[in-house]
């Protein structure tokens, strides 16, 4: 079955304390992206890949990293978490980047 | 950057047609899409129209786009209470992953 896939999909840390959330896609595309969504303001853009090794910032690339060493994983690390990164992420990926195809969500609390 | 609006909710009779409407700002943006969020779950690709076309019909659904008001809208025809949802408009203008997002219209569907 073609899907992504996130892990974990729920997550409560602490504030510093380094953690990743990974995605994985089964399809081979080539475009990967990462959403935070926030009540009141939508989806917006943390960071996208092109391709393996083909990073670029998003809207809100501020307290994250990303990496792209193989083509079917696109994990999102957060060095020093803070509460104001509580979130619901969404990982998606896309053959040309158009269609693209959404990870079911991790939730993040940072408290 | 590009800017998309949208008003948060709408509720309608099963039965009757919605209008979700939304508004970008950036005149280049090449395609513009609508997805579907239902509780829970991850947001799925509806429908989309390229920046060139005024209409287009999938099946209940009808997306008009007026360029020169950079105003798009979604048509449901004969809403079903499985309709009811989050709506989000995206645009995408530049490079080939990078989308936009509104910020989401609820739409509750009343029996």
């Amino acid at each position: 079955e073609a899907q992504v896939t996130q892990n974990p999909r729920y997550l409560i840390t602490v504030t510093g304390k380094k953690l990743t959330v990974t995605c994985s896609q089964n399809m081979n595309h080539e475009y990967m992206s990462w959403y935070r969504q926030d009540p009141g303001l939508g989806l917006r853009q943390i960071y996208y890949s092109m391709n393996v090794e083909a990073t670029d910032k998003g809207d809100v690339p501020e307290g994250y990293k990303v990496s792209r060493k193989e083509k079917r994983n696109f994990p999102l690390i957060l060095e020093s978490p803070s509460p104001n990164q509580t979130s619901l992420y969404f990982c998606a990926s896309s053959f040309d980047g158009h269609e693209q195809y959404f990870g079911p969500g991790t939730r993040l609390t940072v408290t | 950057g590009e800017d998309v609006e949208q008003s948060l909710f709408l509720s309608v009779r099963e039965g009757d047609s919605s209008v979700i409407n939304c508004t970008y700002t950036d005149s280049s943006s090449t395609y513009l899409y609508w997805y579907k969020q239902e509780p829970g779950a991850g947001l799925q690709l509806l429908t989309y129209i390229f920046s060139n076309m005024d209409m287009k019909q999938d099946q209940r659904l009808t997306v008009l786009l007026n360029k020169k008001d950079k105003h798009l809208s979604l048509r449901i025809a004969d809403t079903q209470t499985g309709d009811s949802a989050i709506y989000f408009c995206a645009v995408k203008t530049g490079t080939a992953s990078k989308l936009t997002f509104g910020t989401g219209t609820r739409l509750q569907v009343t029996l």
